[in-house]
């Protein structure tokens, strides 16, 4: 599982309500990925981090901020949550230092936003 | 740019029966590939992936796939079905060499039948 964890599992929360959530890893990559995940879609990439404070958009990240101040946790916040944001969201780890390597994913975290 | 096409987004075989997930994608670069395969409330796990090294590529649980590109394919098969297998199937490009982030397809839910 390449020794990636998320916090919280589940959360429910209410339109308006700031949410974060966390991905750590053991294993020190560089690369780590948000995407959320829902019926009909896929996953869709959130952000993604390619080091320590340095991070970029992916294609859908209105509405969502992430920060990296450490190489083991990259954080998802949603400043002002809406049910638009309702989905499963999870984080993942490039293993190594080329495009084609392969990408390791946590267990996924449930939000559903009231 | 790249996309994933899955044809199907429910497939049902019956146990022994020969599995086929429809994969095609495009990419204006050489395309590294992927399948994922997601049991109910887990996170995606890794089945297979081309990198251009060889054109058939086996994967884990008697999977395989075979890159085509002039048909720009990367279907997915297995001989015969197992109950076991019954999940979502998640077919995934990579060409960009920035972020190197995955494309995904929306998916195929396959139910096996005894």
């Amino acid at each position: 599982d390449a020794g990636i964890t998320q916090s919280p599992r589940h959360k429910v929360t209410e339109t308006g309500t700031p949410v974060t959530l966390r991905c750590h890893q053991t294993e020190n990559h560089r690369y780590m990925y948000w995407y959320r995940q829902d019926p009909g879609h896929g996953l869709r990439l959130i952000h993604y981090s390619y080091g320590v404070k340095d991070t970029d958009k992916g294609e859908v990240s209105d509405g969502y901020s992430v920060s990296r101040s450490k190489t083991e946790d990259f954080l998802l916040t949603l400043e002002s949550a809406t049910s638009s944001q309702t989905s499963v969201y999870f984080c993942a780890i490039s293993a190594g230092n080329t495009h084609t390597d392969t990408q390791y994913f946590g267990p996924g975290t449930r939000l559903t936003v009231l | 740019a790249q996309s994933v096409t899955q044809l199907g987004s429910h497939v049902s075989v019956s146990e022994g029966a020969l599995v086929l997930l429809r994969c095609n994608y495009s990419s204006s670069v050489p395309p590294y590939l992927f399948w994922y395969v997601q049991y109910p409330n887990q996170g995606l796990q890794l089945l297979l992936k081309y990198t251009s090294a060889a054109t058939l590529v086996k994967g884990i649980n008697g999977f395989e796939a075979e890159f085509k590109k002039s048909e720009t394919s990367f279907h997915l098969t297995k001989p015969s079905a197992h109950m076991s297998d019954a999940a979502e199937y998640f077919c995934a490009v990579s060409g960009d060499t920035g972020r190197r982030a995955l494309t995904f397809g929306s998916g195929t839910r396959l139910q096996v039948q005894p």
